[in-house]
């Protein structure tokens, strides 16, 4: 297995455009997490899904974040509108089961001008 | 909030020393995992520990889960360049099984 793949990236975009990223979870895992990394706050946990279900989406930051997950092998984090304070490095990790190691992907490096 | 306590935050270390770091919690945790990353990666596993008193080896590293529950170390023999990077401890909030928390790191830097 190739890993969990996220895409792009690197993302750079302008203050207000919508920001999509997305993630391929390693197969047969069924948790799923978006985490993400700044200096100041270290690894968060935006939301994590079981089974392609949200379980908890509490540490999303604001209603301009959603995530998706239409099937077992796609996972979305999109923004809209996007704004500087976006700017981190988002991270996508897969689990077969709750308590397991985690997998992660290289992360998507947002940058929000 | 954060639970997790990492320490220290950064370590300054020669070529061939021993690293310990450790991870503590006001909570108790089931479970510890340490995670290495490297600049411009993503976290990477190293050692997962599942029982109180557990010590599990990985090579030149060494992670124990503490009696208590509420702390863990990792110590690395004999230190080479590659050591280098941040070494994160996690495990899952007590009160959510899956959510995976993070400590805020040690950064390990070390010199020829």
């Amino acid at each position: 297995d190739a890993g969990v793949i996220q895409s792009p990236r690197h993302e750079v975009t302008e203050m207000g455009q919508e920001v999509t990223l997305r993630c391929k979870p390693i197969s047969g895992h069924d948790y799923l997490f978006w985490y993400r990394q700044t200096m100041m706050r270290g690894l968060e946990l935006l939301i994590y899904f079981n089974n392609n279900v949200p379980i908890d989406d509490s540490g999303m930051p604001e209603d301009r974040f959603s995530a998706k997950m239409p099937n077992a092998s796609f996972s979305t984090l999109k923004i809209q509108p996007s704004e500087p304070r976006d700017s981190a490095v988002y991270f996508c990790a897969s689990s077969l089961g709750a308590v397991t190691e985690a997998f992660f992907g290289q992360g998507t490096r947002l940058t929000v001008v | 909030g954060q639970q997790l306590n990492q320490s220290p935050q950064s370590m300054f270390i020669q070529e061939g020393e021993d690293v310990s770091m450790n991870c503590t919690s006001s909570s108790i945790f089931n479970t510890w995992l340490w995670y290495k990353q490297d600049p411009g990666e993503g976290p990477v596993l190293l050692i997962a520990l599942y029982k109180a008193g557990e010590l599990t080896s990985n090579g030149r590293l060494t992670a124990q889960f503490g009696i208590t529950r509420k702390d863990s170390f990792l110590n690395i023999s004999a230190s080479i360049p590659s050591d280098v990077g941040i070494y994160f401890c996690a495990g899952p909030t007590p009160d959510s099984w899956g959510k995976l928390q993070f400590g805020a790191g040690t950064q390990v830097v070390v010199t020829p």
